[in-house]
C-alpha cells in the first residue's frame, strides 16, 4: 500500500501565482485533512473532510481552497501565493465512524509537501 | 481554553538508557492523548494514544506512555534508548465530548539519542 500520496513534493511560486497540492489516499478512509507545518508553530489545520462530499475551514483556512473530488482525492488550492504561505503541508487520512474533529483514530501522514513563496 | 505544552524543545540521551518526552494538557472533561513521531523530511507517523481504560498505553517501536489524571501528564517513554528513536515528537489532545473537539497540537521534542 501506498498509503497517503501527496504531489508535488517540492514547490517554488512567486507572489501572486495559483497551485493545487494533491493527495490521495489508498486506505478507503472517510476523513481527510490538510496541515501545514511551521517552525515554533506546531500544525495547524487549514482544511478537513470528514467524508466524500463535505468539507470544513479548519484554525487558518485563509487564503485556501480544498476539493473532495471523491473518496480517495483531497486537493488544497492557494488561488493567489503569498510568502506568508511559504511552509511545508501535510495531507492525513483517518477512519473512523465518526470522522473529521470526532475523530479518534490515528492519522496517517503523506511525506509532505514543501512550498516557498517568494 | 485547550492547551498542549511539551516544555522541553530538545531531550538528549545516551543509547540504552531510558527516555523520557513530557507532555501536560489543558482541556475540560476527559481527553484523547496522542503521540506522533516524525523522522526527517518524513511525516507523522501514528505511535499510541489513550482513549480510556488502563493508563499505561503501549504503542509502536517500544514506546509508551502513561496517562496522569491528577497531573495532566501524558509522558512518553521507553526503557532503553536507540539511536534510530531519533527524531521529532508530537503529543497531541483533544477532548471527547461536548463542542470545540479539534485536535491540537504540541510544538515537538527533538529527541536526539547519542551513540
Amino acid at each position: 500500500n501506498a498509503g497517503v500520496t501527496q504531489t508535488p513534493k517540492f514547490q517554488v511560486l512567486k507572489t501572486g501565482q495559483s497551485m493545487t497540492l494533491q493527495c490521495a489516499q489508498d486506505m478507503n478512509h472517510n476523513s481527510m485533512y490538510w496541515y501545514r507545518q511551521d517552525p515554533g508553530m506546531g500544525l495547524r489545520l487549514i482544511y478537513y473532510s470528514a467524508s466524500e462530499g463535505t468539507t470544513d475551514k479548519g484554525e487558518v483556512p485563509n487564503g485556501y481552497n480544498v476539493s473532495r473530488l471523491n473518496k480517495r482525492e483531497f486537493s488544497l488550492r492557494l488561488e493567489s501565493a503569498a510568502p506568508s504561505q511559504t511552509s511545508v503541508y501535510f495531507c492525513a487520512s483517518s477512519e473512523n465512524r465518526r470522522g473529521g474533529l470526532m475523530n479518534t483514530g490515528e492519522l496517517f501522514f503523506g511525506e509532505g509537501s514543501r512550498l516557498t513563496v517568494l | 481554553a485547550q492547551s498542549v505544552a511539551q516544555p522541553e524543545d530538545q531531550v538528549n540521551v545516551a543509547e540504552g538508557n531510558p527516555l523520557t518526552v513530557k507532555c501536560t494538557y489543558s482541556v475540560s472533561g476527559n481527553p484523547y492523548l496522542f503521540w506522533y513521531v516524525q523522522y526527517p523530511n518524513r511525516g507523522l507517523q501514528f505511535l499510541l494514544k489513550y482513549i480510556t481504560g488502563d493508563n499505561l498505553v503501549k504503542g509502536s517501536y517500544g514506546f509508551e506512555a502513561e496517562f496522569n489524571k491528577s497531573q495532566t501528564s501524558f509522558h512518553l517513554k521507553k526503557p532503553s534508548a536507540l539511536v534510530s528513536d531519533s527524531a521529532l515528537y508530537f503529543c497531541a489532545v483533544r477532548r471527547n465530548a461536548g463542542n470545540n473537539r479539534k485536535l491540537i497540537w504540541g510544538l515537538g521534542t527533538s529527541l536526539a539519542v547519542n551513540p
